[in-house]
């Protein structure tokens, strides 16, 4: 089975601090996203890799940023959290032959 | 990215059959159609896609009109763990453009 973990299920941070949010998939996916889901608004894209060191900017990438240094590995950074970013933030990878995404717990992020 | 429109709720007796619909009516050729679901508090699960046969697996069946313009996941026998939020989703390139789905409560 494909396993994708985030580093924490709750986060709670202050206003203007920085925040990493990590994933990590163990079936060698090629393809790592990360999305924000809030009521009403379903789920938003904000960032995908397709490879080691490679990104392209989803729907919302406005105030995040992304980090693929290792094929396994994804990160999320928030450089100055604001409360707008306030939200569960999930993240999934899929194979690019596949294209099914598998997804994490999810992090549910509170900024104060 | 083509978009889907899927009712926002539906109730469905424990033990029957759930079919959820879904209208993707500016769907295009290549284009699949996967479904999710998300149980409370956690990520979406995978369920099942297809382009344009039917599809059956251990967890659900997939029933693709003929024009593609439409499709319904089908759960033959709904148990209470069954009850989440339904997503319908046509994929475009990497993207998935994920709607509001559709809130399937299973009824004792």
């Amino acid at each position: 089975d494909v396993k994708v973990t985030q580093s924490s299920r709750y986060l709670v941070k202050r206003t203007g601090e920085k925040v990493f949010l990590e994933c990590v998939q163990d079936m060698d996916h090629e393809n790592m996203f990360w999305y924000r889901q809030d009521p009403g608004l379903g789920l938003r894209l904000i960032y995908f890799s397709y490879d080691v060191k490679m990104k392209e900017k989803g729907d919302i990438p406005e105030g995040y940023s992304v980090s693929r240094e290792k094929k396994e590995r994804f990160s999320l950074i928030l450089e100055s959290a604001s409360t707008n970013q306030t939200s569960m933030y999930l993240c999934a990878s899929s194979l690019t032959s596949g294209r099914v995404q598998y997804f994490g717990p999810g992090t549910r992020l509170t900024v104060t | 990215d083509a978009k889907t429109t899927q009712p926002p709720s539906m109730d469905c007796a424990e033990g029957r059959a759930a079919n959820l619909p879904c209208n993707h009516s500016t769907i295009s050729g290549n284009e699949y159609v996967y479904w999710y679901r998300q149980i409370h508090s956690q990520g979406p699960q995978y369920i099942i896609h297809g382009l344009k046969n039917n599809e059956t697996n251990e967890m659900a069946s997939l029933i693709i009109t003929e024009d593609r313009k439409s499709s319904t996941l089908i759960l033959p026998h709904a148990t209470l763990r069954d009850t989440a939020v339904y997503y319908c989703i046509v994929e475009g390139t990497y993207k998935y453009i994920f709607g509001t789905g559709t809130r399937l409560k299973v009824l004792a």
